[in-house]
């Protein structure tokens, strides 16, 4: 029931742009993405909604193909403060609090 | 606000004590979730609730219990710790389907 995430790590030089990818094998309510750098909490980024809605950070966009259960969050221009690991919940109902987290995707941005 | 607070912030038990990790939020959330985390893994929801009264188990339950009785706090039990659960544990809060909002974690070791 855990979504799956790929790749497991990226790394990029500053500049460069990267997508990470969440799949599900169950039809899905939500997908949210977040960031943890290492020794904090996980931090939002992103919320897509079955139906369109989306919220999230200005600079942050990801995409939400519901008939294939898949998600995408997209990285451009990168710079330092994007390293981290990025995870991706996901809900299959709405309303019943029961969000389940992909194994993540370590991104390090290089110099 | 103070948003979501959790203590102890670290512990150590040995194998067969029992003991209560804390978690209260201050923004009048429904929806609260305990999840734990693995060194290098992603998060494994423990239980959540969806107001106080109800809770449900997440997919790895055993050896932790929960109560909530009231909206502000969530308290995670362990009842006899056990080396696999030393990791941190996590707990979120939210308000409907919008984002988690997580605690600065406790890190527990099991001896």
């Amino acid at each position: 029931q855990q979504p799956v995430q790929s790749p497991q790590a990226v790394i990029l030089r500053e500049g460069e742009d990267a997508v990470i990818n969440c799949s599900s094998s169950k039809a899905l309510y939500s997908v949210h993405w977040y960031r943890q750098k290492h020794g904090e909490a996980p931090v939002f980024l992103m919320i897509l909604l079955k139906g369109g809605e989306q919220k999230g950070h200005e600079k942050i966009s990801a995409s939400f193909n519901e008939k294939k259960q898949q998600s995408s969050l997209y990285l451009t221009a990168s710079q330092l403060s994007y390293s981290g690991t990025y995870f991706c919940g996901t809900e299959a109902l709405r309303g019943n609090n029961d969000m389940r987290f992909g194994a993540g995707t370590r991104l390090t941005v290089k110099p | 606000n103070a948003g979501v607070t959790q203590t102890p912030k670290f512990q150590v038990l040995k194998t067969g004590q029992s003991m209560t990790l804390q978690c209260a939020q201050d923004m009048n959330h429904e929806y609260m979730s305990w999840y734990r985390q693995d060194p290098g893994m992603g998060l494994r929801l423990i239980h959540y609730s969806v107001g106080a009264g109800i809770t449900d188990q997440g997919e790895v339950p055993n050896g932790y219990n929960v109560s909530r009785s009231t909206t502000e706090d969530f308290p995670l039990r362990l009842l006899s710790a056990a080396p696999s659960q030393t990791s941190v544990y996590f707990c979120a809060s939210r308000f409907g389907t919008d984002e988690q909002y997580f605690g600065p974690g406790t890190r527990l070791t099991v001896t």
